[in-house]
């Protein structure tokens, strides 16, 4: 497609289910990255995939957060066992990864997730 | 303290003004400098990008960076109600891959 899609657009779910949020990066987009935006805050770095290794996982608040990349496209984030603070809006972002553009990242509209 | 410090507003402008939009940084390794803007239930998309010191224009925008003084800023011009939206600020360190952004500053132009 022309540009980096997520679905669902908007997830409400249950306090201790766990949920599968999907992004489909630009084409021939090397690098796909994962932002977490809560309300009225910054975009906080969650994990960066270059091809369908993850060299900076560093972002990932706890071990119920996963994530993972096939055939250097379609990425999926998995939350186990929600919380409430967990709460946000999910940003999946993609890069050509080139030396000049690197720094580009194309946004998705991103995933509002609401815990219950 | 915040790697990026950024005033989260709202600033309220009337239409034709110019905006002053500026972050702070606490990390001299900062070489990438980026300007993303948000629309309202959309993703950031990026409005400017700058390498080191110095000033970019783009149209009606120009791009501050003063590394001495680890502040960046971002000038709108003859401002729209259509720039209504959060401006964040983005940087980085040469040679790593992640993004540090502020916190966003929103913007209202007023007609």
């Amino acid at each position: 497609g022309a540009g980096v899609s997520q679905s669902p657009s908007n997830k409400v779910t249950e306090k201790g289910k766990d949920v599968e949020l999907r992004c489909d990066p630009i084409s021939g987009h090397t690098a796909l990255y994962w932002y977490r935006q809560r309300l009225g805050q910054g975009l906080e770095f969650l994990i960066y995939f270059q091809g369908n290794s993850a060299p900076d996982k560093s972002g990932l608040p706890s071990d119920r957060f996963s994530a993972e990349r096939t055939g250097e496209s379609v990425s999926t984030l998995t939350i186990q066992r929600t919380q409430q603070e967990d709460s946000a809006v999910y940003l999946c972002a993609s890069s050509a990864d080139t030396e000049a553009t690197n720094e580009k990242l194309f946004f998705g509209s991103g995933t509002q997730l609401s815990v219950l | 303290q915040k790697e990026v410090e950024q005033d989260p507003g709202p600033l309220s402008v009337p239409e034709g003004a110019i905006v002053s939009l500026n972050c702070t940084y606490s990390n001299s390794a900062f070489q990438y400098f980026m300007w993303y803007r948000q629309y309202s239930r959309k993703g950031p998309e990026l409005l400017m990008y700058t390498y080191s010191s110095g000033n970019k224009e783009d149209g009606r925008f120009t791009a501050q960076v003063d590394k001495s003084s680890k502040y960046i800023s971002l000038f709108i011009r003859d401002s729209q109600p259509s720039d209504s939206a959060t401006y964040l600020c983005a940087m980085k360190p040469g040679g790593t891959d992640k993004l540090i952004f502020g916190t966003g500053t929103r913007l209202q132009v007023f007609p």
